[in-house]
């Protein structure tokens, strides 16, 4: 099974600062099948990115997804307040699809 | 606007089944992948498994002995049942929809708290 590993465990930023997210595979992710989602507390999960690049249907255009083969990268380019929340990767290029254990972005 | 709106037994005793449904609004289950993903303080989100409208289905190799999904089409439902329950099996569990067989999610179900203990 591929293993994903996010870093930080926490990123503590002011809005508008720049977040950046790492997600990284024990093992090369095939077609660059991995997706970014976004919790918040009681919350289920909310697709933000998936293909590690392309948006889903309403999300703006400051989430930004990059990368390939075991690194990947997600930006939150000027943080607002609703962007506070927890950060998974997900990879389904493997079975079982597996998850990152998440980011959480909170206000310093 | 696809809506997944989840229920079922929130307190469970070891050894007991566990079984979920989710109902599916605002779309139909025909033509989809649907997932069951577990999240739990000590293990994170963890997938459970998929299937489709036509009883496909794909589970998690840790849980396969023990786990069985289903759909009714007619209902535009799909379920989930675990046997034999532990402590381990405590977790928030949601429904979500899938592009198609393997993918990622794109829309979830609100969870469900299933508490296991004696």
């Amino acid at each position: 099974e591929i293993v994903l590993t996010q870093s930080p465990g926490t990123l503590s930023l002011s809005p508008g600062e720049r977040a950046t997210l790492s997600c990284g595979a024990s093992q090369s992710v095939s077609n660059n099948y991995l997706a970014w989602y976004q919790q918040k507390a009681g919350r289920a999960p909310r697709l933000l990115i998936f293909g590690a690049s392309s948006r889903a249907t309403g999300i703006p255009d400051r989430f930004i997804g990059r990368g390939s083969g075991t690194d990947f990268t997600l930006t939150i380019n000027g943080l607002e307040p609703e962007d506070f929340a927890v950060y998974f990767c997900q990879q389904y290029a493997g079975s079982p699809r597996t998850f990152g254990q998440g980011t959480k972005v909170e206000i310093k | 606007q696809v809506q997944l709106q989840q229920w079922g037994a929130g307190l469970l005793k070891p050894s007991e089944t566990l079984s979920l449904t989710c109902a599916v609004y605002g779309g139909s289950v025909k033509g989809y992948y649907w997932s069951w993903i577990r999240q739990s303080p000590g293990k994170g989100l963890e997938w459970v498994g998929e299937i489709n409208h036509i009883g496909a289905t794909n589970y998690t190799p840790s849980l396969k002995s023990r786990v069985s999904m289903s759909v009714d089409t007619t209902k535009n439902q799909l379920s989930l049942r675990l046997t034999s329950v532990t402590a381990a099996d405590t977790a928030v569990y949601y429904c979500a929809r899938q592009l198609g067989r393997g993918l990622f999610s794109d829309y979830w179900g609100q969870g469900t708290l299933v508490t296991v203990s004696s």
